[in-house]
């Protein structure tokens, strides 16, 4: 069975620019989940999307969207790029409680 | 607002030991803790779950522990090997409909063969 899968694996771009990160799930999940590890700041929760429909937020800016389609897979995009927008950015995917993770998308912004 | 620690942020130990990493959360409202590990510039892979009516999960030589009174959970490993070097962290799943994970900053452990 296929796990969660993410792309681009890289990504960089400079300031003002916006990136786009895509995820597919795990086959039959149809939860997506998404989250932003930054250098010293931890994992931070992002977004969740269930059945095509934003459920929770984190507490970031707006410029931080996304969408599920409905395949379930799903975009994080991020406008106006900041330095610090700068992370591994991962993707989970659920059907009951347990999480699975994505290899996630490194984005660098110069 | 949920808290979650992990100490010592850093552990080394010799390969064939047994080791006790730990995990403490503010808010024992909780629905679950997950422990995971991550391989450097990898993502993360699911270990255990524990459901907030259990007190312990075990896979193969790992064993969790949790303890919502006191808002700690444990995660032992038995016979260290070089292979289980990596980052391991907790989360905590607050309720079922509040599915995001708030997640502890880690403990990167080293196993020296």
């Amino acid at each position: 069975e296929a796990g969660v899968t993410q792309s681009p694996t890289h990504l960089i771009k400079t300031r003002g620019q916006q990136a786009t990160l895509r995820c597919s799930p795990i086959s039959g999940h149809t939860s997506v989940y998404w989250y932003q590890q930054a250098l010293g700041l931890g994992l931070q929760f992002l977004l969740w999307y269930d059945e095509g429909e934003e459920r929770n937020r984190g507490n970031f800016p707006p410029r931080f969207s996304g969408r599920q389609f409905p395949n379930y897979s799903s975009e994080l995009n991020v406008n106006a790029l900041e330095l610090e927008d700068s992370a591994l950015y991962l993707c989970a995917s659920s059907f009951r409680e347990t999480q699975y993770f994505g290899p996630g998308t490194r984005l660098l912004v110069l | 607002k949920q808290e979650v620690t992990q100490i010592p942020a850093a552990l080394s130990v010799p390969e064939g030991e047994n080791l006790v990493l730990n995990c403490s959360f503010t808010d024992s409202a909780i629905y679950n803790l997950q422990w995971f590990r991550q391989d450097p510039g990898k993502g993360l892979t699911s270990l255990l779950l524990i459901q907030s009516s259990q007190r312990e999960q075990t896979s193969g030589r790992l064993n969790a522990s949790l303890d919502k009174s006191s808002g700690r959970s444990t995660l032992y490993i038995a016979a260290s090997q070089p292979g289980d070097s990596a980052t391991y962290l907790c989360a905590a799943q607050k309720t079922v409909g509040n599915e995001k994970l708030t997640f502890g900053t880690g403990t990167r452990l080293t196993i020296i063969p």
